[in-house]
């Protein structure tokens, strides 16, 4: 079974911090994504990657960062934390064409 | 840019009657749509997809329904029961574009009364 592991489930931080989001998958998939989930905006994609050291922006992706050094780890770096990036953060990856599967995502909250 | 639009935003059900949550996409290169639960504190699940070369697909009480003409389906769930209670989202993807991103709806929260 895929396992995607997100490092906190919840986090708070204060403004200005740069705040740091872990994800690891243990499936050896080459893609990976980061997600913020509003209430009735669903998921909206900030960043992805398809490969070590590749990124490519997605709908969402400015006052953020990301960094994939390893195939099984992708990192999302809130370089100054306001308070309008509070939310829930999600982390999926995927094989190819096969389905995303996600981890169970970290509520950040910024104060 | 890409969207998909999902509706109703909320639905309420009476046990064992059926449920339809509907999508429509805008990009027409999209040609696979995936549809996930999410249940209250937990990560989002794949429930059912279809790919653009069919028209439907089925699985158990749950039936998901493809119409690329008008850019348009839709998450069937026959015979609700309480367990079915949850947040659905669909998503479509352009699985030829090698990103194998997807564009998610807004969600809709499902909730089935005993």
């Amino acid at each position: 079974d895929v396992k995607v592991t997100q490092s906190s489930r919840y986090l708070v931080k204060r403004t200005g911090e740069k705040v740091f989001l872990e994800c690891v998958q243990d499936m050896d998939h080459e893609n990976m994504f980061w997600y913020r989930q509003d209430p009735g905006l669903g998921l909206r994609l900030i960043y992805f990657s398809y490969d070590v050291k590749m990124k490519e922006k997605g709908d969402i992706p400015e006052g953020y960062s990301v960094s994939r050094e390893k195939k099984e780890r992708f990192s999302l770096i809130l370089e100054s934390a306001s308070t309008s990036q509070t939310s829930m953060y999600l982390c999926a990856s995927s094989l190819a064409a096969q389905p995303q599967h996600f981890g169970d995502g970290t509520r950040l909250s910024i104060l | 840019g890409e969207n998909v639009e999902q509706h109703p935003s909320t639905l309420s059900v009476q046990e064992g009657d059926s449920a339809v949550i509907k999508c429509t996409y805008s990009d027409s290169a999209s040609n696979y749509f995936p549809w996930y639960k999410q249940e209250l504190g937990k990560r989002p699940q794949l429930i059912i997809d279809i790919r653009s070369n069919v028209g439907e697909k089925k699985d158990q009480r749950i039936a998901v329904t493809l119409n690329k003409t008008a850019k348009h389906f839709s998450l069937h769930i026959t015979e609700t029961q309480p367990e079915d209670s949850a947040v659905y989202f669909c998503a479509a993807s352009n699985q030829n574009s090698g990103t194998y991103k997807y564009i998610f709806g807004t969600g809709t929260r499902l909730k089935v009364l005993a």
